[in-house]
């Protein structure tokens, strides 16, 4: 059964940048997205942007666009994110997210999301 | 953006009960694209229908989805005490995708 395995928990400063990896075990990229969503404490998901793997495309959501960086590694089956220009507002949960994607484009992809990683916490504090 | 805006924001309800939970979205959703997600403390979401009304793998059929447009609804004929949680709906057809901002099921 395919797993995302996420690296663990940070504490960044203000200012700085974290990168956050997510490994896909027990299978391969595949049809799939990879999307990373963040969950501030105490509030809903949120979509930051999504890669597919196999072709490198990449869709961001507008309000990440310039500050989020999306890229994998095919050889490790690894997908990263990278959050430039930390704020104290970006301390949240960070997960992965795999959907299927039939038409090999980052939107629409099919049927949801359906395994996430275990999640990983950045903290941003000076 | 769509915008997806979830009712009520809490329910309390017994178990055996039913549940209702309603996502309105600010523009029409193809039904082929909304999903919705069970949350509990600690774990990330968990899939439990895609496409409006198809239950994902291994999900309990007193879950079911309906709806069209820009009104979609999750129901649990009879609520068990592990459905008790936060359920969140998603678009997932444009960008940026979107969930609504949850609702509580929580014990009466």
């Amino acid at each position: 059964q395919v797993q995302l395995v996420q690296s663990g928990a940070e504490v960044k400063k203000p200012g700085s940048s974290v990168k956050v990896s997510c490994k896909t075990a027990g299978g391969t990229f595949g049809n799939y997205v990879i999307s990373w969503v963040r969950q501030a404490p105490g509030q809903g998901p949120e979509w930051m942007g999504a890669i597919v793997p196999m072709l490198r495309t990449t869709n961001y959501a507008q309000k990440f666009q310039g500050s989020v960086i999306i890229s994998t590694d095919e050889s490790t089956s690894t997908v990263y994110m990278e959050v430039t220009s930390l704020r104290s507002e970006d301390t949240a949960l960070y997960y992965c997210a795999r959907q299927i994607t039939v038409s090999r484009a980052v939107i629409p992809g099919n049927d949801g999301f359906d395994v996430w990683g275990q999640g990983t916490l950045i903290t941003v504090s000076s | 953006e769509i915008v997806l805006t979830q009712s009520p924001g809490t329910l309390s309800l017994s178990p055996g009960d039913r549940a209702t939970l309603s996502c309105r979205a600010s523009q029409s959703v193809s039904s082929s694209f909304l999903a919705w997600y069970q949350q509990k403390p600690g774990q990330a979401p968990r899939l439990l229908i895609y496409g409006a009304s198809s239950r994902a793998t291994g999900i309990p059929d007193r879950f079911s989805g309906s709806g069209s447009g820009t009104d979609f609804t999750l129901t649990i004929s009879r609520l068990e005490p592990e459905d008790f949680a936060v359920y969140y709906c998603q678009q997932y057809y444009s960008s940026p995708l979107t969930f609504g901002g949850g609702t509580k099921v929580e014990i009466k």
